[in-house]
């Protein structure tokens, strides 16, 4: 069965820090990987999302992730810090490589962006 | 319109009282959710609906009642709930539920729920 695990609860970076979110899975078949952030009182926003090919994924407002099979990570990264970066974040895995539509979510982290 | 919508945004309702959430996707999209998440916390899936029909009830207690009159449109009926139910109840929605499962979903704003 797959499930994610997202290390640290809760990410504190200054302005312009580069921001790391780190993400680590756990699957028997290839993973579809996924970030969705989450805005104070608002829904789940998709952020980026691996399937197959490129492991360097590229995604909404200059985050970017890579899946690293020999890690099982799929670590979440934006080169510079924004105030509006704040926000929870999560990471989540498709149960049985997407064949079932199930996503499992981490329990997210919680990105906070000082002045 | 990539959206979908929930009504009401805010809701207090009493613990004898009836009430019922209302979601809404214009994609043509055949897969709909709904999550319930407290703070700080991940969604946790409550029941899948595919093609108008029930696919999935995370056992989910029947104070909880879930409904899909059409294509477009997902409800859940709220009954005799309780406290600990108050909560964000989010909905979400794929063009099929495999298709979520490799593309992922599209969610709603969410409905704060309130449970006095």
């Amino acid at each position: 069965a797959q499930s994610v695990t997202q290390l640290g609860s809760h990410v504190s970076v200054s302005e312009g820090a580069l921001v790391l979110l780190r993400c680590n899975y756990s699957s028997s078949v290839p993973p579809y990987l996924f970030w969705y952030v989450q805005y104070p009182n608002q829904g789940l926003q998709l952020l980026l999302k691996y399937t197959t090919g490129a492991t360097l994924v590229k995604g909404i407002n200059g985050f970017e992730a890579e899946f690293k099979k020999s890690e099982t990570s799929f670590h979440l990264t934006k080169p510079s810090a924004h105030m509006s970066d704040a926000a929870e974040y999560f990471c989540a895995v498709s149960e049985g490589s997407g064949n079932t539509g199930k996503l499992i979510f981490g329990q997210g982290t919680t990105l906070q962006v000082k002045p | 319109d990539t959206e979908v919508t929930q009504t009401p945004k805010h809701l207090v309702m009493g613990m004898t009282n009836k009430k019922s959430l209302k979601c809404e996707q214009h994609m043509g999209h055949r897969a709909m959710y709904w999550y319930k998440q407290k703070a700080k916390k991940p969604p946790e899936l409550m029941f899948v609906y595919s093609y108008e029909k029930l696919s999935i009830n995370e056992s989910v207690p029947s104070r909880f009642s879930p409904e899909c009159p059409n294509s477009s449109l997902l409800n859940l009926h709220l009954h005799a709930l309780q406290p600990e139910d108050s909560a964000l109840y989010l909905c979400a929605s794929s063009p099929t539920h495999r298709q979520g499962g490799k593309d992922g979903y599209t969610f709603g704003s969410g409905t704060r729920l309130t449970v006095v």
